[in-house]
């Protein structure tokens, strides 16, 4: 299995309040994305990294911040969160896509905003 | 933008009945293209993938052809069993920019019954 731990795994908050979700990783991959899924909609991209400090939007960035000071951790903050944030957060990896390379995810992160 | 569509389940089959999910794609150029499993509790595996116009992936008796001239990649397995039930999400890596991110569908839940 790769070595993906995404925490925390459950949480309950209440709207307003601040959020971290925490990627760590052990195989040194350069690539790191955070994904949200929720019925109806799959797998929408949020952020993703493609090294130390460099990061990018995905498609539902609002409301989402990044950053990556370690190569093996990935934060997602949810400033201020909002019930539409309520979600599955799932942590991905990657050498590179391009060749052989693929995605390996994490076991998700389920969060519910009040 | 590089979009896939996937056919809407949940999909319901017996023991040993033939599987097809349906995935289309739109996308310039020649993307690589992908299905990943998301067994119940469990983050997404990659099951499958192709990386040019008539190739076969294929894994665990699951198969899949890269159709360009139908933009297709549907799924499909001659003897489902019981441990095949899963979410079942398709995917694409475009060639344009951002190519080092996938673009997913929303899902198809598959249901084996015994």
């Amino acid at each position: 299995d790769a070595g993906i731990t995404q925490s925390p795994r459950h949480k309950v908050t209440e709207t307003g309040t601040p959020v971290t979700l925490r990627c760590h990783q052990t195989e040194n991959h350069r690539y790191m994305y955070w994904y949200r899924q929720d019925p109806g909609h799959g797998l929408r991209l949020i952020h993703y990294s493609y090294g130390v400090k460099d990061t990018d939007k995905g498609e539902v960035s609002d409301g989402y911040s990044v950053s990556r000071s370690k190569t093996e951790d990935f934060l997602l903050t949810l400033e201020s969160a909002t019930s539409s944030q309520t979600s599955v957060y799932f942590c991905a990896i990657s050498p590179g896509l391009g060749g052989v390379g693929e995605l390996f995810f994490g076991e998700g992160s389920r969060l519910t905003v009040l | 933008g590089d979009s896939v569509t996937q056919m809407e389940g949940p999909v319901t089959l017996s023991e040993e009945a033939f599987l097809t999910i349906n995935c289309t794609y739109t996308a310039t150029g020649y993307p690589s293209l992908f299905w990943y499993v998301q067994y119940p509790g469990e983050g997404l595996q990659l099951l499958l993938k192709a990386t040019k116009a008539d190739d076969k992936g294929s894994n665990k008796g699951f198969e899949a052809t890269y159709r360009k001239e139908t933009t297709s990649f549907h799924l499909e397995k001659g003897s489902v069993q019981v441990s095949d039930s899963a979410v079942y999400f398709c995917a694409l890596r475009g060639t344009q920019g951002g190519s080092e991110k996938l673009v997913f569908g929303k899902g198809t839940k598959l249901t084996v019954n015994p």
